[in-house]
Protein backbone atom coordinates (compact mmCIF):
# COMPACT_ATOMS: atom_id res chain seq x y z
CA UNK A 1 0.00 0.00 0.00
CA UNK A 2 1.35 3.63 -0.95
CA UNK A 3 1.75 5.27 1.96
CA UNK A 4 2.79 9.13 3.21
CA UNK A 5 3.02 9.42 6.84
CA UNK A 6 3.86 12.77 8.48
CA UNK A 7 4.78 13.31 12.14
CA UNK A 8 6.56 15.84 14.57
CA UNK A 9 3.62 18.11 15.24
CA UNK A 10 2.55 20.10 18.09
CA UNK A 11 2.65 23.30 19.81
CA UNK A 12 5.73 25.60 19.90
CA UNK A 13 6.32 29.44 20.27
CA UNK A 14 7.18 32.10 17.95
CA UNK A 15 10.38 31.88 17.21
CA UNK A 16 10.80 28.36 17.98
CA UNK A 17 12.16 25.37 15.59
CA UNK A 18 10.25 22.19 14.38
CA UNK A 19 11.08 19.15 12.50
CA UNK A 20 8.22 17.25 10.97
CA UNK A 21 9.44 13.96 9.37
CA UNK A 22 7.66 12.06 6.34
CA UNK A 23 7.68 8.25 6.06
CA UNK A 24 7.15 6.54 2.52
CA UNK A 25 6.09 3.29 1.72
CA UNK A 26 4.89 1.47 -0.66
CA UNK A 27 6.50 3.45 -4.03
CA UNK A 28 10.24 3.71 -5.14
CA UNK A 29 11.25 6.87 -3.23
CA UNK A 30 14.81 7.37 -4.38
CA UNK A 31 13.28 8.51 -8.10
CA UNK A 32 10.54 11.02 -6.89
CA UNK A 33 10.85 14.70 -6.08
CA UNK A 34 8.82 15.01 -2.76
CA UNK A 35 7.69 18.52 -1.74
CA UNK A 36 5.02 20.24 1.42
CA UNK A 37 2.35 21.72 1.09
CA UNK A 38 0.28 23.81 4.21
CA UNK A 39 -2.96 24.41 4.81
CA UNK A 40 -3.56 27.31 7.53
CA UNK A 41 -7.65 26.49 9.27
CA UNK A 42 -10.00 26.85 7.67
CA UNK A 43 -8.35 28.58 5.04
CA UNK A 44 -6.49 26.57 1.05
CA UNK A 45 -3.67 25.56 0.13
CA UNK A 46 0.34 26.91 0.53
CA UNK A 47 3.13 25.25 -1.48
CA UNK A 48 5.97 25.43 1.14
CA UNK A 49 8.52 23.91 -1.07
CA UNK A 50 9.71 21.28 -3.28
CA UNK A 51 13.11 18.35 -3.14
CA UNK A 52 14.72 16.89 -6.44
CA UNK A 53 15.55 13.11 -6.37
CA UNK A 54 19.29 12.89 -5.73
CA UNK A 55 19.88 11.84 -9.14
CA UNK A 56 19.81 15.55 -10.71
CA UNK A 57 21.44 17.08 -7.39
CA UNK A 58 18.59 16.88 -4.82
CA UNK A 59 18.71 20.62 -4.49
CA UNK A 60 15.72 22.32 -3.09
CA UNK A 61 13.35 25.18 -3.57
CA UNK A 62 11.11 27.48 -1.37
CA UNK A 63 8.51 29.56 -1.22
CA UNK A 64 9.02 32.88 -0.71
CA UNK A 65 7.30 33.07 2.91
CA UNK A 66 9.54 30.25 4.09
CA UNK A 67 12.67 31.01 2.31
CA UNK A 68 15.54 31.13 4.71
CA UNK A 69 13.77 29.68 7.70
CA UNK A 70 12.67 26.46 6.05
CA UNK A 71 14.93 23.43 5.30
CA UNK A 72 13.95 20.49 3.03
CA UNK A 73 16.02 17.00 3.18
CA UNK A 74 15.84 14.02 2.72
CA UNK A 75 17.31 9.90 3.41
CA UNK A 76 16.62 8.03 0.65
CA UNK A 77 18.03 4.92 2.25
CA UNK A 78 15.45 5.43 5.25
CA UNK A 79 12.45 6.26 2.26
CA UNK A 80 12.15 9.82 4.64
CA UNK A 81 11.54 13.42 3.81
CA UNK A 82 11.91 16.40 6.20
CA UNK A 83 11.21 19.73 6.46
CA UNK A 84 13.08 21.15 9.04
CA UNK A 85 11.04 25.10 10.49
CA UNK A 86 13.26 27.58 12.19
CA UNK A 87 11.94 30.99 13.52
CA UNK A 88 8.13 30.27 13.43
CA UNK A 89 6.29 32.56 13.14
CA UNK A 90 2.27 32.50 14.26
CA UNK A 91 1.49 32.55 10.71
CA UNK A 92 2.74 29.22 9.92
CA UNK A 93 0.28 27.87 12.04
CA UNK A 94 -1.23 25.32 9.28
CA UNK A 95 -1.60 21.40 8.75
CA UNK A 96 1.57 20.15 6.62
CA UNK A 97 1.52 18.02 3.98
CA UNK A 98 3.71 16.07 2.81
CA UNK A 99 3.64 15.01 -0.88
CA UNK A 100 5.00 13.18 -4.09
CA UNK A 101 4.61 14.52 -7.36
CA UNK A 102 5.05 13.31 -11.03
CA UNK A 103 3.96 15.14 -14.32
CA UNK A 104 7.68 16.76 -14.55
CA UNK A 105 6.35 18.12 -10.64
CA UNK A 106 3.33 19.55 -11.66
CA UNK A 107 0.94 17.83 -9.76
CA UNK A 108 0.46 16.05 -6.52
CA UNK A 109 -0.27 12.37 -7.10
CA UNK A 110 0.05 11.14 -3.34
CA UNK A 111 -0.58 13.04 -0.10
CA UNK A 112 0.02 11.87 3.24
CA UNK A 113 -3.14 12.74 6.09
CA UNK A 114 -1.19 16.04 7.36
CA UNK A 115 0.25 17.46 10.36
CA UNK A 116 -1.05 20.46 12.52
CA UNK A 117 1.73 22.99 13.88
CA UNK A 118 0.64 25.15 15.89
CA UNK A 119 3.12 28.56 17.03
CA UNK A 120 1.35 30.36 19.59
CA UNK A 121 2.94 31.73 22.84
CA UNK B 1 3.44 35.02 -9.85
CA UNK B 2 0.96 33.38 -11.45
CA UNK B 3 -2.41 34.04 -9.65
CA UNK B 4 -5.17 31.31 -9.74
CA UNK B 5 -9.09 32.48 -9.28
CA UNK B 6 -11.63 29.98 -8.70
CA UNK B 7 -15.29 30.72 -9.34
CA UNK B 8 -17.75 30.48 -7.96
CA UNK B 9 -16.56 30.52 -4.18
CA UNK B 10 -19.73 28.26 -3.79
CA UNK B 11 -21.89 25.88 -5.78
CA UNK B 12 -25.03 24.60 -4.99
CA UNK B 13 -26.34 21.80 -6.55
CA UNK B 14 -28.41 18.52 -6.33
CA UNK B 15 -26.72 14.63 -7.17
CA UNK B 16 -27.51 13.93 -10.52
CA UNK B 17 -26.64 17.93 -11.47
CA UNK B 18 -23.68 18.84 -13.28
CA UNK B 19 -20.86 21.33 -11.91
CA UNK B 20 -18.89 23.62 -13.83
CA UNK B 21 -16.02 25.10 -11.97
CA UNK B 22 -13.79 27.22 -13.86
CA UNK B 23 -10.10 28.36 -12.63
CA UNK B 24 -8.67 32.04 -13.91
CA UNK B 25 -4.65 32.48 -14.64
CA UNK B 26 -3.42 35.63 -14.46
CA UNK B 27 -0.97 34.74 -17.08
CA UNK B 28 -0.45 31.69 -19.16
CA UNK B 29 0.21 28.29 -17.38
CA UNK B 30 3.13 26.98 -19.42
CA UNK B 31 2.55 23.36 -20.34
CA UNK B 32 -1.24 23.04 -19.63
CA UNK B 33 0.66 22.21 -15.76
CA UNK B 34 -2.81 22.97 -14.18
CA UNK B 35 -4.32 20.46 -11.79
CA UNK B 36 -7.21 19.88 -10.07
CA UNK B 37 -7.75 18.32 -6.26
CA UNK B 38 -11.16 17.65 -4.61
CA UNK B 39 -10.84 18.19 -0.68
CA UNK B 40 -13.23 17.00 1.89
CA UNK B 41 -13.05 17.88 5.58
CA UNK B 42 -10.62 16.65 7.29
CA UNK B 43 -8.74 14.94 4.93
CA UNK B 44 -6.06 15.21 2.60
CA UNK B 45 -6.78 16.84 -0.83
CA UNK B 46 -7.25 14.07 -3.87
CA UNK B 47 -5.60 14.41 -7.03
CA UNK B 48 -8.33 14.20 -10.19
CA UNK B 49 -6.49 15.75 -12.80
CA UNK B 50 -3.12 16.65 -14.10
CA UNK B 51 -2.23 18.42 -17.40
CA UNK B 52 -5.22 19.98 -17.50
CA UNK B 53 -7.02 17.33 -19.10
CA UNK B 54 -5.80 13.99 -17.66
CA UNK B 55 -7.50 12.42 -15.13
CA UNK B 56 -5.91 10.44 -12.15
CA UNK B 57 -5.78 6.90 -11.41
CA UNK B 58 -9.00 5.54 -10.63
CA UNK B 59 -10.64 8.95 -11.14
CA UNK B 60 -14.54 8.38 -12.56
CA UNK B 61 -15.31 9.36 -15.84
CA UNK B 62 -17.48 11.92 -14.38
CA UNK B 63 -15.12 13.83 -14.09
CA UNK B 64 -13.35 16.01 -16.78
CA UNK B 65 -10.94 18.69 -17.58
CA UNK B 66 -10.64 21.12 -20.45
CA UNK B 67 -8.85 24.76 -20.87
CA UNK B 68 -5.72 25.66 -22.01
CA UNK B 69 -3.54 29.58 -21.47
CA UNK B 70 -5.25 30.78 -19.02
CA UNK B 71 -8.80 29.39 -18.03
CA UNK B 72 -9.57 26.47 -17.22
CA UNK B 73 -12.84 24.28 -16.00
CA UNK B 74 -13.68 20.99 -14.16
CA UNK B 75 -16.54 19.28 -14.67
CA UNK B 76 -18.96 17.29 -12.56
CA UNK B 77 -21.17 15.10 -14.41
CA UNK B 78 -24.38 14.17 -12.57
CA UNK B 79 -23.35 14.71 -9.07
CA UNK B 80 -22.90 11.79 -6.48
CA UNK B 81 -23.25 12.38 -2.86
CA UNK B 82 -19.72 12.27 -2.54
CA UNK B 83 -18.49 14.82 -4.79
CA UNK B 84 -19.71 17.16 -2.18
CA UNK B 85 -16.70 18.66 -1.50
CA UNK B 86 -14.15 21.83 -2.12
CA UNK B 87 -12.41 21.64 -5.33
CA UNK B 88 -8.70 23.71 -5.82
CA UNK B 89 -7.22 24.34 -9.03
CA UNK B 90 -3.05 23.55 -8.83
CA UNK B 91 -0.43 25.03 -11.41
CA UNK B 92 3.68 25.15 -11.38
CA UNK B 93 6.27 26.91 -13.13
CA UNK B 94 9.51 26.50 -13.23
CA UNK B 95 10.77 29.81 -13.36
CA UNK B 96 11.17 30.67 -10.37
CA UNK B 97 9.80 26.81 -9.25
CA UNK B 98 6.81 26.90 -7.43
CA UNK B 99 3.01 26.15 -6.84
CA UNK B 100 0.56 28.25 -6.30
CA UNK B 101 -3.32 27.24 -5.69
CA UNK B 102 -6.54 28.92 -6.52
CA UNK B 103 -8.45 29.39 -2.92
CA UNK B 104 -11.22 27.08 -3.45
CA UNK B 105 -14.59 26.46 -4.58
CA UNK B 106 -17.05 24.67 -2.15
CA UNK B 107 -19.70 22.53 -4.25
CA UNK B 108 -22.67 22.02 -2.22
CA UNK B 109 -25.73 20.88 -1.39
Amino acid sequence: EVQLVESGGGLVKPGGSLRLSCAASGFTFSGVWMSWVRQPPGKGLEWVGRIKSNSIGGTSDYAAPVKGRFTISRDDSQKMVYLQMNSLKTEDTAVYYCISTFHSDSSANRWGQGVLVTVSS
Amino acid sequence: EIVLTQSPGTLSLSPGERATLSCRASQSVSNNYLAWYQQKPGQAPRLLIFGASNRATSIPDRFSGSGSGTDFTLTINRLEPEDFAVYYCQQSTTSPPTWTFGQGTKVDI
